[in-house]
């Protein structure tokens, strides 16, 4: 069962536009959700977070909207350069969860953005 | 310093091999968490460490065996694996345990191979 899912495995967008990459998750007890960017055979670099109280959270280029009536948050990048390509994983987590779920992160399966110069 | 750092880089080894790696955080960060990630899918939590207690640890075969000898470093000792446990191993840290928002941030990772 897929709590968070990352329908599209791939985008591509020109330097310069902006890029939309979605998430939709179905456990209604997440209330905190992470974007991470990974390059290739690094590890994954925190880029964004929101909570579930608030439905936008701004941070230079990078923008991550939460509609929580939908499940669905996405993650905004204007403008964007070829810099940005790489994988981009959506998380989400129970934030006051206790016990065997305590710290425990739910990936979706990840975006491949690719920027063209 | 706001950073993970792991040791070694790479990793090949046999299967009746002893091996560990290493993980280090000097943020202060009171949680330790251990993950695998196999090649083009997310990755798989494996354990937590929550004021070096061990608190998590999600049915990860004997063969791993998770330590946290202070609050800075934790280590994965491998033994007898498989050459389906090749894959990237992360650590990663976050904030007090107890706080409501807790980002992790991760180290490099190991790349692990088993012939």
């Amino acid at each position: 069962d897929q709590q968070v899912k990352q329908n599209s495995p791939s985008l591509s967008v020109q330097e310069g536009r902006i890029s939309i990459l979605n998430c939709d998750y179905t456990n209604s007890m997440f209330d905190y959700f992470l974007w991470y960017k990974k390059y290739p055979a690094e590890g994954p670099t925190f880029l964004i977070s929101i909570s579930s109280i608030k439905d936008k959270n701004e941070d230079g280029r990078f923008t991550v909207f939460l509609n929580k009536s939908a499940k669905h948050l996405s993650l905004h990048i204007v403008p964007s350069q070829p810099g940005d390509s790489a994988v981009y994983f959506c998380a989400a987590i129970v934030s006051n969860a206790g016990g065997t779920s305590y710290g425990k992160l739910t990936f979706g399966q990840g975006t491949i953005l690719t920027v063209h110069p | 310093d706001t950073e993970v750092t792991q040791t070694p880089k790479h990793l090949v080894m046999g299967m009746t091999n002893k091996k560990s790696l290493k993980c280090e955080q000097h943020m202060g960060h009171r949680a330790m968490y251990w993950y695998k990630q196999k090649a083009k899918k997310p990755p798989e939590l494996m354990f937590v460490y929550s004021y070096e207690k061990l608190s998590i640890n999600e049915s990860v075969p004997s063969r791993f065996s998770p330590e946290c000898p202070n609050s800075s470093l934790l280590n994965l000792h491998l033994h007898a694996l498989q050459p389906e446990d090749s894959a990237l191993y992360l650590c990663a840290s976050s904030q007090e345990p107890t706080s409501s928002y807790n980002e992790q941030f991760f180290g490099p990772g190991t790349r692990l191979t088993v012939l």
